[in-house]
This record gives structure tokens, C-alpha cells and sequence, in this order.
């Protein structure tokens, strides 16, 4: 079974709707993030949290909003979808340390119309 | 402003050949250094990591090369296979305490059989 896991793995929704986007974890890891990947943009940092009582913006908070309900779960929203918000999603986790390495799930593609 | 910086966004070579993928960074706090892989319809996977304080570090075929003066990094890839057909990606963090990673945007490697 994978480590990291996040549901769904695609999603087509209309402009304007409510999405949520899930991501679990069976690592024991305290760190958590979410990423989005867009062509020639590499990957950008939305929000992360170190525990469960942290939530910290990222790069490119605007439009997301997360929740930490559990050391193993941490979910990305996008309260109204816009077209530019089409991209890969990737969940990751780190264990607490200098320099950790970050672990990703398989990713969401969701497309915005 | 970029901080990471991975200027070719793809290289090609001949299987058995060598690969080099290039990243530089600008921020002098960053003292810890990863390269991931990414396939298609996959999440990115940790390949291999140096710290600052040595200036290669080999695993297997990959072996990561750090200058710090010149604020740059290499990863080699001897002997290279098809299956080595990925982007990587070159990150960095700091030694702030948030570990956050920085990602460059990726090479796309083809290795050709």
C-alpha cells in the first residue's frame, strides 16, 4: 500500500463550485504540504503544516484553504474554482530534522472549466 | 525571484552515455540540496540528497556534485537508461528551522536507446 495517498486522483468541476481535495498518510510523519505543479513552473509550495495545531501559507496561498484534521490527514480547498487553478496536485510529508526529505503521493489533476 | 534554477528544461543522450543536469541557486542560506525524479501520472520520488558540507556525494549511478562558491550543483547519471527518462527536479532548503523546500522547474531527461 502507498505511503501517501491522495483522493480524488482526477477531478473536472465547473468554475465557482466548492472542491476539496484529500491526502492521507500512513508514514507517521508530522510535516505535511501541499504543492501544485503547473507546465514549466515546477512545483510551488500552496500551504504546509507541522503539526496538527500549525497551518503556514505557502507561496501561493490565495484561493486555497487547508485543514489539518489528523497527524495522518491534511486537505487542500478551493472554496471557488477559477480556470487558472486547472494544474497537478501533490500532497508530501517530512519527518521533523534539518534538511528531511519530502515524500509525495501520486498526485490529483484537477481541470477547472 | 527564482532561487533555484534549472536552465535547461530538457537534455537528451545516448543510453550508456552520461547525464549532466545543472541547478543554481542564489540563496546563500540553503545548505541542504535534493534531486527528485518525476514520471508522468506519477508523484515526484527523492533520488539523492548532499549536505553542505561535502561537495559530492554518489548512489550507484547518481552521484550529486556541490560548489558552493559558485552556488551550483550537478547531477550525474553514469551509465544512463531508458528508464532514466523523467524530469528531475533540484531543490534546496535553509537551515531557518521551517525546512521548507525550494524547487527548480525541472529538466525533462530522454535517454535514448
Amino acid at each position: 500500500d502507498a505511503d501517501v495517498t491522495q483522493t480524488p486522483r482526477n477531478r473536472i468541476t465547473k468554475t465557482g463550485k466548492r472542491i476539496m481535495l484529500e491526502c492521507s498518510q500512513t508514514k507517521g510523519h508530522d510535516r505535511m504540504y501541499w504543492y501544485r505543479q503547473d507546465p514549466g513552473l515546477g512545483l510551488r509550495l500552496i500551504y504546509y503544516s507541522f503539526d496538527v495545531k500549525d497551518i503556514n501559507k505557502g507561496e501561493i496561498s490565495d484561493g486555497y484553504s487547508v485543514s489539518r484534521q489528523a497527524q495522518a490527514k491534511f486537505s487542500l480547498s478551493l472554496e471557488s474554482a477559477i480556470p487558472n487553478q486547472t494544474a497537478l496536485y501533490f500532497c508530501a510529508t517530512s519527518d521533523s530534522g534539518l534538511g528531511d526529505t519530502q515524500y509525495f503521493g501520486p498526485g490529483t489533476r484537477l481541470t477547472v472549466l | 525571484d527564482q532561487q533555484v534554477k534549472q536552465n535547461s528544461p530538457s537534455l537528451s543522450v545516448q543510453e550508456g552515455r552520461i547525464s549532466i543536469l545543472n541547478c543554481d541557486y542564489t540563496n546563500s542560506m540553503f545548505d541542504y540540496f535534493l534531486w527528485y525524479k518525476k514520471y508522468p501520472a506519477e508523484g515526484p520520488t527523492f533520488l539523492i540528497s548532499i549536505s553542505s558540507i561535502k561537495d559530492k556525494n554518489e548512489d550507484g549511478r547518481f552521484t550529486v556534485f556541490l560548489n558552493k562558491s559558485a552556488k551550483h550543483l550537478s547531477l550525474h547519471i553514469v551509465p544512463s537508461q531508458p528508464g532514466d527518462s523523467a524530469v528531475y527536479f533540484c531543490a534546496a532548503s535553509g537551515r531557518s528551522g521551517s525546512e521548507k523546500l525550494v524547487f527548480g522547474k525541472g529538466t525533462k531527461l530522454t535517454v535514448n536507446p
